[in-house]
């Protein structure tokens, strides 16, 4: 079934680890964003790719790095993680242009200690 | 500073009545707006949008209504059911990019 694939489910991490979350699409979907979702805060934009070899900051990329080397994967990367990382992460994609709507993910809960 | 707000974090509704979720936005040049519903443990999912060029669209039980002036968009549903339980979030873009910002989203009972 096509569709968006993450990976871990969830993770226990400790602060100061490097972790990174798995992204992989099936659609040919040109864009591809990051998002980490808070209670009180919805859903915040951290980065955004809008063709492979691209990327963009979002809202709150702080702490964070993606890289999208091809078409399918976006992997987002926390180079030393810290407790206010402590969230629930989506992945996301669109076909690229403005107004297509954006699939998401199961998400990755991610705790850290 | 949020740029798209959802006032209220919750609502309850009794079955087969009608469910409104409002969302607010301070930015005028956000012109594309949408809901999306989420259920526990899974990925959003997307229910409808809107263009700033209308004030209204309709998809089955579904109409968002879109007030330019007031800066301010809604979601009605009718009637509702109890598998509409969710948290809904509503977003909003400028045509001329691809990013959404979201509200905090408002969680919706139906109760049977």
């Amino acid at each position: 079934i096509a569709g968006i694939t993450q990976a871990p489910t969830s993770q226990i991490l400790a602060a100061g680890r490097r972790m990174t979350l798995r992204c992989t699409q099936d659609m040919r979907h040109n864009a591809m964003y990051w998002y980490r979702q808070d209670l009180g805060l919805g859903l915040r934009l951290i980065h955004y790719s809008n063709t492979a070899g691209t990327t963009g900051k979002g809202e709150v990329p702080d702490g964070y790095s993606v890289s999208r080397a091809n078409t399918d994967d976006f992997p987002l990367t926390l180079a030393s993680a810290v407790p206010s990382q402590t969230s629930v992460y989506f992945c996301a994609s669109a076909r690229g242009q403005a107004t297509d709507t954006q699939y998401f993910g199961p998400g990755t809960r991610l705790t850290v200690l | 500073d949020q740029q798209v707000k959802q006032n209220s974090p919750s609502l309850s509704v009794q079955e087969g009545r009608i469910s409104i979720l409002n969302c607010d936005y301070t930015n005028s040049m956000f012109d594309y707006f949408l809901w999306y519903k989420k259920y526990p443990a899974e990925g959003p999912t997307f229910l409808i949008s809107i263009s700033s060029i209308k004030d209204k669209n309709e998809d089955g039980r579904f109409t968002v209504f879109l007030n330019k002036s007031a800066k301010h968009l809604s979601l009605h549903i009718v009637p509702s059911q109890p598998g509409d339980s969710a948290v809904y979030f509503c977003a909003a873009s400028g045509s001329r990019g691809r990013k959404l910002i979201f509200g905090q989203g408002t969680e919706l009972s139906v109760k049977p």
